[in-house]
């Protein structure tokens, strides 16, 4: 079974740092290029950026509102992608999902976490 | 990057056809035939059910179909289904390793 875990979520202050994982099962990790998706409460989803596979030497990209806070990385060894997020704001606060696509569906999220929430208040 | 605009809701009888329109620009939706819908029910995470604007995935039955004219990308849901009350959110690449969402539709059964 194909699956996706992400963990890592929790209360931060504004301001603070958390880095979230996003582990990998059932299919190649290295084939698929990761993305990570928020969703804040009630609200639609957002995309936070992706990180593209070995054969398209790990390019990552980000929604522009949050280049330079946050960082996506990935390690092949472990199938598991991260999200590291600096300088959080209270509006981060969301449910955090990671997905992944193929080149069969490049922009096809056909796989998807459960989720991880983050919490950002003081 | 602006989102990508869908209207807030929809609904449709069981048996009818609803369709939810998806607008952005000539930078993204209208660039590209890379458009994905993507179905999510209260609580759970969003499940692929069209990608490169009308294909479908393995299991996605075949009353869920998708299109695009110019600027603007259509989801058409047909027989519809208690099951298909559900938010759909629509998405484009945009270009330069980037990705935008549309703001969401909520679709009714009534």
């Amino acid at each position: 079974e194909m699956q996706l875990v992400e963990s890592g979520g929790g209360l931060v202050q504004p301001g603070g740092s958390l880095k979230l994982s996003c582990a990998a099962s059932g299919f190649t990790f290295s084939d698929s290029v990761i993305y990570w998706v928020r969703q804040a409460s009630g609200k639609g989803l957002e995309w936070v950026g992706r990180i593209r596979n070995k054969a398209n030497n790990y390019a990552p990209g980000y929604a522009d509102s949050l280049k330079g806070r946050f960082t996506i990385s990935r390690d092949e060894s472990k199938n598991t992608a991260y999200l590291q997020m600096n300088s959080l704001k209270t509006e981060d606060s969301a449910i955090y999902y990671c997905s992944r696509s193929t080149e069969v569906m490049p922009f096809g999220m056909d796989v998807w976490g459960q989720g991880t929430t983050v919490t950002v208040s003081s | 990057q602006s989102a990508l605009t869908q209207p807030p809701s929809a609904s449709g009888s069981p048996g009818q056809s609803v369709t939810i329109s998806c607008t952005g620009t000539s930078s993204d939706v209208g660039a590209y035939n890379y458009v994905s819908w993507y179905q999510q029910h209260p609580g759970k995470a969003p499940k692929l059910m069209i990608y490169d604007l009308s294909k479908r995935p393995s299991g996605v039955p075949d009353r869920f179909s998708g299109s695009k004219s110019g600027n603007t990308a259509s989801l058409t849901v047909s027989g519809l289904q208690a099951e298909d009350e559900a938010d759909y959110y629509c998405t484009s690449y945009a270009g330069n390793n980037n990705l935008v969402f549309g703001g969401g539709t909520k679709l009714t059964v009534l």
